[in-house]
């Protein structure tokens, strides 16, 4: 069965040091990967994708991610935190069967202080 | 402005009294599905539609119910509400025409079951 995991629940990191936050997958075939960003009270946003190519992918508000396929692992990145960063964030592997579906990882809450 | 919209944003109602969760998206997409979130618990999928009159169960579908009569529109229903349904509900839709296209999520209800 295709999973997703996020082993941390929260993650701490002091406002200027790099942030990374940590995602494997379990898939079938070839993985189509996404993190999402959820501020609160709002919805999911969109940061980055991943499909096929250059195994670094940079997306929304400097976030990047880096693929890896030898260790199923897709973690999203950050050179430089803010303060503004802290949300909860979420790992996804889209998978094709008989239809489409978003597995969805359990999410990681992301505390950057000042 | 591409959106998905879902109205109520609050909701808070008795045991038993019938409700309609309105979704509606403007970007023409096949793919909707239902959310509800959790605590530690992430995202789960209640229902999934891959395009008008098609729709099936997702992880979490006891005790919801979905239609699809229009591309735009894929209302969540509960018949018969119960505490164990309190919680924040996403709608999202998704272009499936590249198999990789990210979903698109609405604001978020937070319904309350007393």
């Amino acid at each position: 069965a295709q999973s997703v995991a996020q082993p941390e629940d929260q993650v701490n990191v002091a406002e200027g040091n790099p942030l990374t936050v940590k995602c494997t997958y379990s898939v079938s075939g070839n993985p189509y990967l996404f993190w999402y960003v959820q501020y609160p009270n709002r919805g999911l946003q969109f940061l980055l994708k991943y499909i096929t190519g250059d195994n670094l992918v940079k997306g929304s508000y400097g976030f990047e991610a880096e693929f890896n396929k030898s260790q199923t692992s897709f973690h999203l990145k950050k050179p430089s935190a803010l303060v503004s960063d802290s949300a909860l964030y979420f790992c996804a592997v889209s998978q094709w069967d008989s239809n489409y579906q978003l597995i969805w990882g359990a999410g990681t809450k992301l505390i950057i202080k000042p | 402005e591409a959106q998905v919209t879902q109205n109520p944003r609050y909701l808070i109602t008795v045991t038993g009294k019938k409700l309609t969760v309105t979704c509606s998206q403007n970007m023409n997409h096949e793919y909707m599905s239902w959310y509800r979130q959790d605590p530690g618990l992430g995202l789960r999928q209640i229902y999934y539609s891959m395009n008008v009159e098609v729709t099936d169960k997702g992880d979490v579908p006891e005790g919801y119910k979905v239609s699809r009569k229009e591309k735009r529109n894929f209302p969540l229903i509960l018949e018969s509400p119960s505490p164990n349904q309190t919680s924040l509900y996403f709608c999202a839709s998704t272009d499936l025409g590249g198999r990789a296209t990210e979903a698109f999520f609405g604001q978020g209800t937070r319904l309350t079951v007393v």
